[in-house]
């Protein structure tokens, strides 16, 4: 069974500070992998689509890397802003059932004035 | 829409009553799914549909959530006799395609809490 870990669970950090959030997964038969934020109360904004085929993704500040060899997907925000704070959640798909998304737990965010 | 809806956006049930949820997808979009997030956790998969044809139900918790697209755009999720546990937010997402190789966008969810 796919599991996905999210280290740190929370992290704290000054504005203009450049972060990496990492996502470890345990089954490295992977289609794809998704980045999303959640903000309080909110739903998921997609953030990254990495397939598998891919080393990386960049959208604008954020960076995301896929290594499947090692079970590793690391999300590199640049220049962090306030508007940065948020949870950040990694999900996959993986074997048979290739629809569904695994979660971790994501990682609380803060980025302070 | 531009984007998925649901609604409503918070409800409170009392322990025995019968709830159903609602999602809109965005038009056009094939795949559809439900997913279940218990507090500090990350979302949990409960069914999906391509179409109106639910292709999986294993992640819903009992027999007491049933889940329908029956024209296959909106869809609804029904708890009935909800209990404690339930308490949860239940969001919903669709993709374009058949999921596999395709984003999936969410909606804000509904924040359930069952007294």
């Amino acid at each position: 069974k796919q599991e996905v870990t999210q280290i740190p669970a929370a992290l704290s950090v000054p504005e203009g500070e450049n972060l990496v959030l990492n996502c470890s997964f345990t089954d490295s038969a992977i289609y794809n992998l998704q980045w999303f934020r959640q903000d309080p109360g909110k739903g998921l904004t997609s953030l990254l689509l990495i397939q598998s085929s891919q080393r990386e993704q960049t959208s604008g500040r954020l960076n995301a890397s896929l290594d499947k060899s090692s079970g590793r997907s690391t999300l590199y925000i640049a220049a962090s802003q306030p508007g940065d704070s948020a949870t950040y959640l990694c999900a996959l798909r993986s074997g048979g059932s290739n629809y569904k998304l695994t979660f971790g737990k994501g990682t609380l965010l803060t980025v302070n004035p | 829409g531009a984007g998925v809806s649901q609604s409503p956006r918070y409800k409170v049930a009392k322990r025995g009553q019968d709830v159903a949820l609602r999602c809109d997808p965005i038009s056009g979009h094939v795949s559809l799914f439900w997913y279940q997030q218990a507090l500090g956790q990350g979302p949990e998969f409960l069914t999906y549909f391509q179409n109106e044809a639910q292709l999986d139900k294993s992640g819903l918790p009992s027999d007491r959530f049933f889940a329908e697209r029956p024209e296959g755009s909106v869809s609804t999720l029904k708890i009935q006799r909800t209990q404690q546990e339930d308490s949860a937010v239940y969001l919903c997402a669709s993709s374009l395609g058949r999921a596999l190789n395709t984003e999936a966008f969410f909606g804000q969810g509904t924040r359930l809490t069952v007294v």
